[in-house]
């Protein structure tokens, strides 16, 4: 089935512990985003990319870091963790940002605790 | 700065008819986005404008205005599916989604 695929869904983490979430997408979209959803706030951007080997910081980047090595994985890496980052993780693609009606598509998301 | 504003929870009835409001700011504008997203999972796509105008797509339809920065989404013949947060984001010049922390609609029988 075609879409775009998160590991883990769900995880535990300690804090100062680094952890990578991986995304994956089939779609052949050239953009990808990171984006956190956390209550009563609407989904922030971490980090994007237009396309493949090229990378950008969104609204929230700080402690995060993500790699675009080639257009299908979009993987976003905490260095060390603290409990602040406890939050959904949502990754999504789209095929050309610049260009009208793109619609994002999510990843189900990996639910993150630190503790 | 860039921000978007909606209602944080509305309640309506199965059958009725109800309208979600949604305000925004933006450095440039490249059109307002609607997704739909029920309890724990990833939010899906419902509707897209860039005119000014109404877009009518089943039960669902979409209203910009974009001299008011302003859009609403109108769901008709509510059913109890229709339980979800909706989610209205506006695309900025840099073409980066701004999203709204959504409006949980509670529908009851």
């Amino acid at each position: 089935i075609a879409g775009i695929t998160q590991a883990p869904t769900s995880q535990i983490l300690a804090a100062g512990r680094r952890m990578t979430l991986r995304c994956t997408q089939d779609m052949r979209h050239n953009a990808m985003y990171w984006y956190r959803q956390d209550l009563g706030l609407g989904l922030r951007l971490i980090h994007y990319s237009n396309t493949a080997g090229t990378t950008g910081k969104g609204e929230v980047p700080d402690g995060y870091s993500v790699s675009r090595a080639n257009t299908d994985d979009f993987p976003l890496t905490l260095a060390s963790a603290v409990p602040s980052q406890t939050s959904v993780y949502f990754c999504a693609s789209s095929e050309d940002p610049g260009r009208g009606n793109t619609e994002a598509f999510f990843g189900q998301g990996t639910r993150l605790t630190v503790v | 700065g860039q921000n978007i504003d909606q209602p944080t929870e509305m309640t309506a009835t199965e059958g009725a008819i109800v309208q979600i409001n949604c305000t925004y700011q933006t450095s440039g504008f490249n059109g307002l986005f609607w997704y739909q997203q029920h309890a724990g999972e990833a939010p899906t796509f419902l509707s897209y404008n860039v005119l000014d105008g109404l877009e009518e797509k089943g039960r669902f339809s979409s209203f910009l205005s974009r001299s008011k920065g302003y859009s609403y989404l109108l769901l008709k013949e509510l059913q109890m599916k229709d339980s979800a947060s909706y989610l209205c984001a506006a695309r900025d010049s840099n073409y980066q989604l701004i999203w709204g922390a959504g409006t949980k609609l509670i529908i009851k029988p």
